[in-house]
């Protein structure tokens, strides 16, 4: 079946620095999206990506799902502790299976 | 967004017993919703998945015997722990979701079995 692998699964990030995450499958996608649960809530959307190649910023995130729709990245620049929490991607409508990618911000 | 609420925020139970979380889309109608159980300090997983009208789909290793799921109307959906054990201790969050579109999640209901 469909398996979604994020990468790295934790980072400790220097606030100010930049940090990639990675969502990988093992089957082409029909749309990847991106949540963000900080410590003690629940995740929340943050963007859904559709198209081949595309590529989507939301302020200081930039999102991009690759041309085979197999894989997408969301990096951040300059870092800031609100950027603490863990980034979950969903493939298909369905959760990654894995545990995110826990952001550490250190001050 | 949209808004999806639980009920209870949180419950302490007695092993044996039995506990009813609910799960409701407020302002959108909610043909799947999710419900998901979460660790300290880890992933969400996934348990079931459930259409408005027709049985559940479990994922592997969750018993459906343990956890009844309810999608009874559009805008709600229940989860029930039967018998539940202190190993049932957990974070439960759903989703709910309209056709195509993005999951929107409930705030999480915390179920500890003593």
């Amino acid at each position: 079946g469909q398996q979604v692998m994020q990468i790295p699964q934790y980072q400790h990030v220097q606030e100010g620095e930049d940090f990639t995450t990675y969502c990988n499958s093992s089957t082409t996608l029909s749309n990847i999206q991106w949540y963000k649960q900080r410590p003690g809530g629940h995740p929340v959307f943050l963007i859904q990506l559709v198209k081949s190649g595309e590529v989507k910023k939301q302020k200081r995130l930039t999102f991009q799902f690759g041309e085979a729709k197999k894989n997408s990245s969301l990096h951040i620049t300059a870092t800031q502790t609100t950027d603490v929490g863990t980034y979950f991607c969903s493939g298909n409508n369905r959760l990654a299976f894995g545990k995110g990618n826990q952001v550490v911000v250190i001050p | 967004g949209a808004v999806v609420s639980q009920h209870p925020s949180r419950v302490i139970c007695k092993s044996g017993t039995s506990v009813k979380i609910e799960c409701r889309s407020l302002d959108f109608q909610a043909t799947t919703m999710f419900w998901y159980r979460q660790f300290p300090k880890q992933s969400l997983m996934l348990m079931a998945t459930s259409n408005e009208g027709s049985k559940a789909t479990y994922e592997q290793g969750v018993e459906k015997d343990k956890f009844l799921i309810n999608h009874a109307s559009l805008t709600l959906s229940t989860l029930t722990v039967t018998s539940a054990h202190p190993e049932d201790s957990s974070f439960y969050i759903c989703s709910a979701r309209s056709s195509g579109r993005e999951q929107y999640f409930g705030p999480g209901t915390r179920l500890t079995v003593t």
